[in-house]
């Protein structure tokens, strides 16, 4: 069973420019959450879709924003990049939402740097 | 507020060299808690999920156990593979509320 995929594994972006990243969950997961991983930080949740729906929103700026499609395939978009966008951004699916208390699986991420 | 510390933030080990990690939380009733590993630039994986104090489960050299307030991760006889940051999380049980991560115990285990 193929596990979570995410593109692209790596880019490099202009301060202002934005980036759309690519997210497919595990085969029959519905739910698809998003979270920002980085030295100082550690994870911080961005958000969460459940049947093209958002169930939840971390405390990030608007220019973070994401969607599902009908095929629970999730991209996340992020506008006028600032050089504190530089992150490892996680994506992670499981069968229910995660207010159901299932666990949760991750992708390998995809690594942003602003420069 | 949710909170999860984790402790040491980095543990240098002696392959064989048996040890724990600690997890403690703060949470508005407990739904789940959650134990990955993630090794350098990949994703968190999947090791135990533990929902009610007294829970306990192994798997291979790693066994997790839980308590009212905190878990800990034994790690009995490690590897220099078993080198990587592992992460707790907790779930709570009021609301439809993300997983809260602590930020990790690096652990390196020398040969």
């Amino acid at each position: 069973k193929a596990g979570v995929t995410q593109t692209p594994r790596y880019l490099i972006k202009t301060r202002g420019q934005q980036v759309t990243l690519s997210c497919s969950p595990i085969s029959g997961h519905r739910s698809v959450s998003w979270y920002q991983q980085t030295p100082g930080q550690g994870l911080q949740f961005l958000f969460e879709y459940f049947s093209e729906t958002q169930r939840n929103k971390g405390n990030f700026p608007g220019r973070f924003s994401g969607r599902q499609f009908s095929n629970s395939r999730s991209e996340m978009n992020v506008s006028t990049l600032e050089l504190g966008d530089s992150a490892l951004y996680l994506c992670a699916s499981s069968t229910n939402s995660q207010g159901a208390g299932n666990t949760i699986y991750f992708g390998e991420g995809s690594w942003l740097t602003v420069v | 507020e949710d909170q999860v510390t984790q402790s040491p933030e980095a543990l240098r080990l002696q392959e064989g060299e048996s040890s724990s990690l600690n997890c403690s939380y703060t949470v508005s009733g407990l739904r789940g808690l959650f134990w990955y590993r993630q090794d350098p630039g990949k994703g968190p994986e999947f090791l135990f999920t533990l929902y009610s104090a007294g829970e306990e489960k192994e798997k291979e050299r790693l066994k997790a156990t839980l308590t009212k307030k905190e878990s800990f991760l034994h790690i009995t006889a490690p590897k220099p593979e078993d080198s990587a940051t592992y992460l707790c999380a907790v779930q709570a049980s009021s609301g439809n509320t993300p997983l809260v991560f602590g930020k990790g115990t690096r652990l390196s285990v020398i040969a």
